[in-house]
C-alpha cells in the first residue's frame, strides 16, 4: 500500500518559536494533501487542503498566517506553525491519496505531537 | 468541520464478542470510509463503501450503509484485544483528492 511519512513524530518547543512538520508520500505522487488537527480523545478536524504548486485552502477559523503550508512538489507538503503558543499544542496529522483511479482512500502519516511550553 | 456523529462514543467488550459502531452524517456523499487509530498514531484505512452499495465485508469487518437514513454501521466480529483502538467514520464527496470529513469516533476497548 501507499506510504505517507510524517516527521517529526514529536516536538517540544518554547513559546514563540516556529515548528515545521513534513509530510512525504514515499511511493506515490499527490497533488493534494490534507492537514488535520486532533485534540485528545477527539476527532480529526481538517485544517487545510494543500495543493501542489498553488496556495493552500484553509478551513474556516484556521489562520493561514499562523499555519503556513507549502506544497512545493508532488511528494512533499510542509506545515509550519509560526510563533507557536501553548494553545497550539496538539496532534497534527497529514494525509494524501494517490493520483489514480479509485483514489478515494486516504493514507495517513503517523502524526506529530506538538507540545509548546 | 465534523460531518456527523458516532455512537457509542466508547464501547467496552470482552474478547470474542462482536462490536457494533454506528455513524450518522448530514449531507449527500460519494463514499463512506472507516478508519482505525491506535493511541497517538496515524489512521489506518479499514474499508470503503460507495453510496450505491449497501453492505460490504472485509475479513471480520462488515459495513452497512443506508443513504436514506444517512447512516452507516461497522461490525467487528469475534473481537480480539488487538482490536482495541479508536474507530472513525469519514464521508467523502469525491473529486480531487477526495477530502474526507470525520465523525467523532468510537473508542473501543476489548478486554482479554
Amino acid at each position: 500500500g501507499a506510504v505517507v511519512s510524517q516527521h517529526p513524530s514529536r516536538v517540544i518547543c518554547k513559546s514563540g518559536t516556529s515548528v515545521k512538520i513534513e509530510c512525504r508520500s514515499l511511493d506515490f505522487q499527490a497533488t493534494t494533501m490534507f492537514w488535520y488537527r486532533q485534540f485528545p480523545k477527539q476527532s480529526l478536524m481538517l485544517m487545510a487542503t494543500s495543493n501542489e504548486g498553488s496556495k493552500a485552502t484553509y478551513e474556516q477559523g484556521v489562520e493561514k498566517d499562523k499555519f503556513l503550508i507549502n506544497h512545493a512538489s508532488l511528494t512533499l507538503s510542509t506545515l509550519t506553525v509560526t510563533s507557536a503558543h501553548p494553545e497550539d499544542s496538539s496532534f497534527y496529522i497529514c494525509s494524501a491519496s494517490p493520483q489514480r483511479q479509485g483514489r478515494e482512500k486516504l493514507f495517513f502519516g503517523s502524526g506529530t505531537q506538538l507540545s509548546v511550553l | 468541520s465534523q460531518q456527523g456523529e458516532e455512537d457509542p462514543q466508547a464501547l467496552s467488550i470482552q474478547e470474542g464478542e462482536n462490536a457494533t459502531m454506528n455513524c450518522s452524517y448530514k449531507t449527500s456523499i460519494n463514499n463512506l470510509q472507516w478508519y482505525r487509530q491506535n493511541s497517538g498514531r496515524g489512521l489506518v484505512h479499514l474499508i470503503l463503501i460507495r453510496s450505491n452499495e449497501r453492505e460490504k465485508h472485509s475479513g471480520r469487518l462488515r459495513v452497512t450503509l443506508d443513504t436514506s437514513k444517512k447512516s452507516s454501521s461497522l461490525l467487528i466480529t469475534a473481537s480480539r484485544a488487538a482490536d482495541t483502538a479508536s474507530y472513525f467514520c469519514a464521508t467523502g464527496v469525491g473529486g480531487a483528492g477526495n477530502m474526507l470529513t470525520f465523525g467523532g469516533g468510537t473508542r473501543l476497548m476489548v478486554k482479554p
